[in-house]
């Protein structure tokens, strides 16, 4: 498996504000992905973060709202911009360990709620 | 129809039971299958994964796959009330995950 951490663990912000969440690893991995779990929910597929490439977003999700960036093999950010209430949710991380069979190993996730 | 389907539950069973939790996929193409465990407020654990028909044993778990019937399933042994929880089922085709929206157990002492 692999040791996950994210930054901030919870915040509250207000209404058009932007927030950066880190996601740090232990080891290198080739692909680090971000989820949205909102309240009640399951997970849903934000974007795919590769290093040296830009991020892979999934329907409904954009770049200029989410932008994400992975600087190298074991660090990655998503911002969530121009926050409104609806962006309220738990943030995740995780990453893909090759040797694991395409296993994906979560952070312990950022709880946001937007004011 | 959903990629992945789970029952929503909740699952109710009596300590020392049995839990059974089941998941269907609707991509064949489908190649490895996992189920993950999330507390309330917590974000998900890697309970088993399964790559194979057939099934797989860990401890009181036991994954059951029917690529045949596009089934997945996990038994939980003499259920405990630790074990009171949300299951996710989750299946991978070349790195694309996707969830089941999870079934909530709770096991009663």
């Amino acid at each position: 498996s692999a040791v996950i951490s994210q930054k901030p663990s919870r915040d509250i912000c207000q209404r058009g504000t932007s927030l950066t969440i880190q996601c740090q690893v232990d080891s290198q991995v080739t692909m680090m992905f971000w989820y949205r779990q909102q309240p009640g929910q399951s997970l849903t597929l934000i974007a795919t973060a590769n290093q040296g490439s830009e991020a892979t977003y999934e329907s409904g999700f954009v770049i200029d709202k989410f932008p994400i960036s992975r600087p190298n093999l074991t660090f990655s950010t998503l911002t969530v911009s121009n926050m409104s209430p609806e962006d309220s949710s738990i943030y995740l991380c995780s990453v893909d360990i090759q040797r694991d069979q395409e296993t994906q190993y979560f952070g312990p996730g950022t709880r946001l709620l937007v004011l | 129809q959903k990629e992945v389907e789970q029952n929503s539950g909740p699952l109710s069973v009596p300590e020392g039971a049995i839990a059974s939790l089941n998941c269907t996929y609707s991509d064949r193409g489908s190649q490895s299958f996992f189920w993950y465990r999330q507390y309330s407020g917590k974000s998900p654990e890697l309970i088993m994964s399964i790559y194979s028909n057939g099934d797989k044993e860990d401890g009181r778990f036991t994954a059951q796959l029917n690529k045949a019937s596009q089934y997945v399933s996990l038994l939980i042994r003499d259920s405990q009330p630790s074990d009171s929880a949300t299951y996710l089922c989750a299946v991978n085709k070349n790195n694309d995950m996707r969830f089941g929206a999870g079934t909530r157990l709770t096991v009663k002492p």
